[in-house]
């Protein structure tokens, strides 16, 4: 079946333009994450998303950054005012939501903020 | 809190090479452990995983064993081929399900 889907695959902006980056996930998947990988680096959690409510919001890097999920499916990570430093590939990864099943990962956007 | 510990990288084989990952673990609760692989340009994808002590996960020739008398879930693969270059991610998966991954380990397989 289809996997975690993102769009778009790469967007480049000017500093200081809001983007949005859009998740779909597994059909039927209930938890929903969001990580951002810079050069070189490991997964940076940002947020977890069961159904539609975000019981951790703790990996936000600042108030720029919010999501949203509707309908238990579509996710979407807004970034406000983008910075340079905001520049990464962001991953989303759904699962099933059941204790043990393994995350889903869609390709990437990669964001430039030029 | 959780929390994944894994071998720095960049690793450098030849062909035909034995590969060992190290990853070891803390966390409370009985975690599930899981090793992803990520390709050039590509997204994460899962290579194995072990939901409970003593568990061996396997595919592709890469085997890790669930140990939890050393907190440790090394990857390991007898004979390397030049395909199996990518970044390595040991993950953990908590009862509450979050996700904790280590850093990543790059492998280069040179023929």
């Amino acid at each position: 079946g289809a996997g975690v889907s993102q769009s778009p695959s790469n967007k480049v902006t000017e500093k200081g333009k809001d983007v949005e980056l859009r998740c779909d996930p597994i059909s039927g998947h209930t938890a929903l994450y969001w990580y951002r990988q810079s050069l070189g680096q490991g997964l940076e959690f940002l947020i977890y998303f069961q159904g539609n409510s975000a019981p951790d919001k703790s990996g936000l890097p600042s108030d720029r950054f919010s999501a949203e999920r509707t309908g238990g499916s579509v996710s979407t990570l807004t970034i406000q005012r983008t910075q340079q430093e905001d520049s990464a590939v962001y991953l989303c990864a759904s699962s099933p939501g059941f204790y043990n099943s393994p995350l889903h990962f869609g390709n990437g956007t990669r964001l430039t903020v030029t | 809190g959780n929390s994944v510990t894994q071998m720095e990288g960049p690793v450098t084989l030849s062909e035909e090479a034995f590969l060992t990952i190290n990853c070891t673990y803390t966390a409370t609760g009985y975690p599930s452990l899981f090793w992803y692989v990520q390709y050039p340009g590509e997204g994460l994808q899962l290579l194995l995983k072990a939901t409970k002590a003593d568990d061996k996960g396997s595919n592709k020739g890469f085997e890790a064993t669930y140990r939890k008398e050393t907190t440790s879930f090394h990857l390991e693969k007898g004979s390397v081929q030049v395909s199996d270059s990518a970044v390595y991610f040991c993950a953990l998966g908590d009862t509450g399900n979050q996700f904790y991954f280590g850093t990543g380990t790059s492998l280069t397989v040179i023929p």
